[in-house]
């Protein structure tokens, strides 16, 4: 069965650079989540996306901005990146209704140097 | 904002043990779900408890969800190696058709044989 497809799965960045993570949601999957897991710490909210539209934001600094594609795919895109930014990012993907299931991809490891 | 307290945060325990691990809010939760995360993965659902007292049974996984809504409780019978990991509770309290997952900062169990 499809899953949450991420990529890259690794990324190195330097300081201040740009970074696009990407996910692809499994099919007929309408919401996204993005969350930022740092090493030892549990999954953090950042944002999340029904039907193209931004439902809620979280923890989200200023420098990142995603969007949900026509396709359902989502881009989270990170600005000026600091060190602290270093972490694993997770997209998860749930169908509509309540209590649904959210299936999360592998992770995109960004490290910054 | 809720917050969801899991304890105990580390547990390493012998193969055959039981074990109990809490997850705590002063907020009323829909549903909560506890996920099991390995290290470098996403988190995989183990199960989701909807209804106020709810018991729910997985194998050697037993998971409770406070009357009040408001806790849970994932215990683990003669545990094995297979069973360390990260376990993470998740809260879902929504006002529209779906909401976002809270998490907890989860329990890394560790099982030695």
């Amino acid at each position: 069965a499809a899953g949450v497809i991420q990529s890259p799965r690794h990324l190195i960045k330097e300081k201040r650079e740009t970074a696009t993570l990407k996910c692809y949601p499994i099919p007929r999957h309408d919401t996204v989540y993005w969350y930022q897991q740092g090493p030892g710490q549990d999954p953090q909210f950042l944002i999340s996306f029904y039907e193209k539209m931004q439902s809620d934001k979280g923890s989200i600094p200023d420098r990142f901005s995603a969007q949900q594609f026509s396709d359902y795919h989502s881009e989270l895109n990170m600005s000026s990146l600091e060190l602290g930014d270093s972490a694993l990012y997770f997209c998860a993907s749930r169908a509509q209704g309540k209590n649904t299931e959210a299936f999360f991809g592998q992770g995109t490891r960004l490290t910054v140097v | 904002t809720q917050l969801l307290e899991q304890s105990p945060q580390f547990l390493s325990i012998q193969e055959g043990e039981n074990l109990t691990v809490y997850c705590n809010s002063s907020s009323v939760f829909s549903s909560l779900q506890w996920y099991r995360q390995e290290p470098g993965e996403g988190p995989v659902l183990l199960v989701t408890v909807v209804t106020g007292g709810e018991v729910k049974k997985l194998k050697r996984l037993t998971f409770q969800f406070g009357d009040a809504r408001k806790d849970s409780s994932l215990h683990i019978t003669a545990a094995q190696p297979g069973d360390t990991g990260l376990y993470l509770c998740a809260g879902e309290n929504y006002g529209g058709s779906q909401g976002n997952l809270i998490f907890g900062k989860g329990t890394k169990l560790s099982v030695k044989p």
